[in-house]
């Protein structure tokens, strides 16, 4: 059975912290990795990861896969009260039709000013 | 905001009753996916459709049900509803069956 975990559970940190979010997996034929961030309900898209894109870049976030070891960090630098939200990972397969997400429990963040 | 909308925002119906959410996807997006988030949960995959078909399912029972329309809006329906039901019910497109998957508000369903 696909099982992906993220760590920490839970996470409190000032305005201006750097944090690392981790997120591992367990799957066969993975396709590719995805994080969110959901802050009230509809969790938005940040990043995917494929074997043609191990590292990708957005402002203040980053991301990078690493498929031997089968993880991935995302990366929050000079946090802000905004970034308060849980992040969530989820990867994809070949062993299904489709696109289905199969998600870890997430990590509860808060930014404290 | 994505462009992927939901309805209703939030519903309370009986153990044994019927519901039907609804989805309208983004704009170019031929694929809905449909999740179940319980509070504290990562969201679990229900089931998807592409293109007015099911295209891969999850572990819930049969009486999960949906529907996929020319418009490529969807519809969910879950019967003989029980109170472990009770979650956050989100609808995802893509532009295509393989492509990264935008999430609309949820509908919040509670039942008693």
């Amino acid at each position: 059975e696909d099982k992906v975990v993220q760590s920490p559970l839970s996470l409190v940190v000032h305005e201006g912290d750097t944090v690392t979010l981790n997120c591992s997996y367990e799957v066969t034929n993975f396709r590719s990795l995805l994080w969110y961030k959901q802050e009230k309900k509809a969790p938005t898209f940040l990043f995917m990861l494929t074997s043609s894109g191990i590292e990708k870049k957005s402002g203040r976030l980053s991301s990078i896969l690493d498929k031997k070891e089968l993880f991935s960090i995302l990366n929050i630098t000079a946090t802000q009260t905004g970034d308060s939200a849980v992040y969530l990972c989820a990867v994809t397969t070949d062993n299904n039709a489709g696109n289905m997400l199969t998600f870890g429990g997430g990590t509860r963040l808060m930014v404290k000013p | 905001e994505t462009g992927v909308t939901q309805s209703p925002t939030h519903l309370i119906k009986t153990r044994g009753q019927q519901v039907t959410l609804r989805c309208s996807s983004q704009s170019g997006h031929n694929t809905v996916s449909w999740y179940q988030q319980a509070l504290g949960q990562g969201p679990q995959f229900i089931f998807q459709y592409y293109r007015e078909e099911e295209n891969g399912r999850g572990n819930f029972p049969p009486r999960f049900s949906g529907l996929q329309f020319p418009n490529y809006s969807s519809e969910l329906n879950v019967n003989a509803l029980e109170l472990d039901d009770s979650a956050l019910y989100l609808c995802a497109s893509s532009k295509d069956s393989y492509y990264e998957q935008y999430f609309g508000p949820g509908t919040r369903l509670t039942v008693t």
